[in-house]
């Protein structure tokens, strides 16, 4: 069983287009996060959430909204795509605590045309 | 926030030969670090950690890491580089409470036959 798992791997839509990439993770994690990699593999957190509330929201427009159902769930829908919004998008979950790595998921690559 | 800097973007280095990643980090309190591996289409995978102990830490597939206070470095080492290790390799710095981890620019490495 895939412990971090997104959907879908592969996005391809036109400018101005609204989607959404859905994440899942069945390792009773507290926190889930989304990820951007850029085409440098630059990792840059966008959010994180712990028990469906919203810890961490960097600097990302508001055109990005993520939205958490349950612990087990946090997807990331964005509105009104820019060419900039290509990228990999990386889903990962963690128990929350210090000394405890983050589990990813493999990763959705995003190309607006 | 805390951060980290990954000075070498790319290194090559021969099957056989030993390797040394470097890693920087900035943070005011004990750092919570962390190697990661990236193969190409891939989420990250966890080499190895540091929290608290034995500052020379072993991690997955014969990598090894020394944390080293007094230069804020956190460099990973491996003996005998495999053609299997070529990858991305990400160096991160955790927060108290892991909500928010910092990603490095990471290292691109080839491996020579």
């Amino acid at each position: 069983d895939t412990a971090v798992s997104q959907t879908p791997k592969y996005l391809v839509t036109q400018m101005g287009n609204d989607k959404s990439i859905k994440c899942e993770q069945n390792l009773g994690h507290d926190t889930m996060y989304w990820y951007k990699q850029d085409s440098k593999k630059f990792l840059k957190i966008m959010f994180s959430y712990n028990n469906k509330e919203l810890i961490i929201n960097e600097t990302v427009p508001n055109r990005f909204s993520p939205k958490s159902p349950d612990k087990a769930h946090l997807n990331l829908h964005i509105n009104s795509l820019e060419l900039g919004d290509s990228a990999v998008y990386f889903c990962a979950s963690s128990p929350g605590q210090s000394n405890s790595p983050l589990h990813f998921g493999n990763g959705t690559r995003l190309t607006v045309t | 926030a805390q951060s980290v800097t990954q000075p070498d973007i790319h290194i090559t280095v021969s099957e056989g030969a030993s390797l040394e990643l470097r890693c920087n980090y900035s943070y005011g309190a004990t750092p919570y670090l962390f190697w990661y591996v990236q193969s190409p289409g891939q989420g990250l995978q966890l080499l190895l950690k540091y929290f608290s102990g034995d500052t020379l830490v072993q991690g997955i597939k014969g990598f090894e890491a020394e944390f080293k206070r007094s230069q804020s470095s956190f460099n990973l080492r491996k003996p005998s580089v495999h053609w299997s290790d070529a990858a991305e390799y990400f160096c991160a710095v955790g927060s108290y409470n892991n909500n928010d981890m910092r990603f490095g620019a990471g290292t691109r490495l080839t491996v020579k036959p």
